[in-house]
């Protein structure tokens, strides 16, 4: 099993442009959900999704879509980068429902905006 | 409203120690509890899973304590190595069902091993 993984390792983006962060799991996991981790701010969540057709925002959703059509794949866009996105997120997958919801984490992507 | 706290936020601890890492949390209707460990510019890497009907789990030299009813959990690293040095957080995590039960993350603890 390759785990959760994440392309591309890293990003340097200008203010206004798009861009979308892949996220791919072999696991079969149902839940997967994203994450952004800042200096002195800890893991922040946002946007999860508890499978194929289902999202919803977590704690700091704005200025990012997600959507997933399969179970493998659950893609983060950035619609109109911004300076305060710089950051680094991970993508992060677990099952559901049964007691064990280990989380396993990706390798992240360091994204920079200019 | 669920919150995670670990203290101290940085340690250093000559190598051959054993040592205590502690994660402490308000509201005790937990679902389950992982601890991970974080290497500088990389992800989290799941170290144990402590589910709540469980009072501990072990892995090598690392033993993983949960007191719900306390609000605490606890990491034990036997006979410390300059290779354990890393950032440790612990996470209580919720069923995920809902938007109101999920994963809280502690900011983590330091640790920094002495050759």
């Amino acid at each position: 099993n390759a785990g959760v993984t994440q392309t591309p390792k890293f990003q340097v983006l200008k203010t206004g442009q798009s861009m979308t962060l892949q996220c791919a799991q072999d696991m079969n996991h149902e839940y997967m959900s994203w994450y952004r981790q800042d200096p002195g701010m800890g893991l922040r969540l946002i946007h999860y999704s508890v499978g194929a057709g289902i999202t919803d925002q977590g704690e700091v959703p704005n200025g990012y879509n997600v959507s997933r059509s399969t179970t493998e794949d659950f893609p983060l866009r950035l619609l109109s980068a911004a300076p305060s996105q710089t950051s680094v997120y991970f993508c992060a997958s677990s099952r559901l429902g049964d007691g064990d919801n280990e989380q396993f984490f990706g390798p992240g992507t360091r994204l920079t905006v200019l | 409203k669920q919150e995670v706290t670990q203290i101290p936020a940085a340690l250093s601890v000559p190598e051959g120690e054993n040592l205590v890492l502690n994660c402490s949390f308000t509201d005790s209707a937990i679902y389950n509890l992982q601890w991970f460990r974080q290497d500088p510019g990389k992800g989290l890497t799941s170290l144990l899973l402590i589910q709540s009907s469980q009072r501990e789990q072990t892995s090598g030299r690392l033993n993983a304590s949960l007191d719900k009813s306390s609000g605490r959990s606890t990491l034990y690293i036997a006979a410390s190595q300059p290779g354990d040095s890393a950032t440790y957080l612990c996470a209580v995590l919720g069923s995920q069902m809902n938007r109101d039960d999920k994963i809280i993350f502690g900011k983590g603890t330091r640790l920094h091993i002495l050759p």
